[in-house]
């Protein structure tokens, strides 16, 4: 009963490295989403893909971008990473479009020296 | 942009007793939805109300979708300590057809029980 699975779990940058933010869900949703949270701020929208194939940006898209892989599978990359991006990560997919019914994975802490 | 206000931000309570938390915002929102979050875990979606004027119960929980589709509040009856975590409200708006509508989410209520 996996749901949504992120990797890495925790993970340290310095300024200017690039990582990727791993996705798979189990369930057969057909979209898929990224968030960060930062304390007081709540949850942000980064990107999300409605559906295998298509990606589209959130609010806070700047410094990210995303791959949809598969149905199964979504990725968040960094490019060049900076203190900013500091935060916590979350993955997650819907099975119902547009109702704000979101499973989530367990978070992926980064942080950015 | 569409903001939510979320409060309380935090609750200390005794167990046993009942909890009370609301979100309103200026805009109207076509499904509200109240999340819970552990530490170290992600939200859990734990209740989801789709008219105006709706209240449903999951267990020791209500919630209701408040008249104006503007406000909802979440209500705990007889806390226990596994209770605890932060709990927040989100709103849904429908774009229409196959456009994504924004999914807002409040700053969270922090809720600590104590035994």
């Amino acid at each position: 009963n996996a749901g949504v699975t992120q990797t890495p779990k925790f993970q340290v940058l310095k300024t200017g490295q690039s990582m990727t933010l791993q996705c798979a869900q189990d369930m057969n949703h057909n979209s898929m989403y990224w968030y960060r949270q930062d304390p007081g701020m709540g949850l942000r929208l980064i990107y999300y893909s409605a559906s295998e194939g298509t990606t589209d940006k959130g609010e806070v898209p700047n410094g990210y971008n995303v791959s949809r892989l598969n149905k199964r599978e979504f990725s968040l990359r960094l490019e060049s990473a900076a203190p900013s991006q500091t935060s916590v990560y979350f993955c997650a997919s819907s099975g119902r479009w547009n109702t704000g019914e979101l499973f989530f994975g367990e978070g992926s802490r980064l942080t950015v020296l | 942009g569409q903001q939510l206000n979320q409060s309380p931000q935090s609750m200390f309570i005794q167990e046993g007793e009942d909890v009370s938390m609301n979100c309103t915002s200026s805009s109207i929102f076509n499904t509200w939805l109240w999340y819970k979050q552990e530490p170290g875990e992600g939200p859990v979606l734990l209740i989801a109300l789709y008219k105006a004027g709706e209240l449903t119960s999951n267990g020791r929980l209500t919630a209701q979708f408040g008249i104006t589709r503007k406000d909802s509040f979440l209500n705990i009856s007889a806390s226990i300590p596994s209770d605890v975590g932060i709990y927040f409200c989100a709103g849904q708006t429908n774009a229409g057809g196959t456009s994504y509508g924004k999914l807002t989410f409040g700053q969270g209520t922090i809720l600590t029980v104590h035994p």
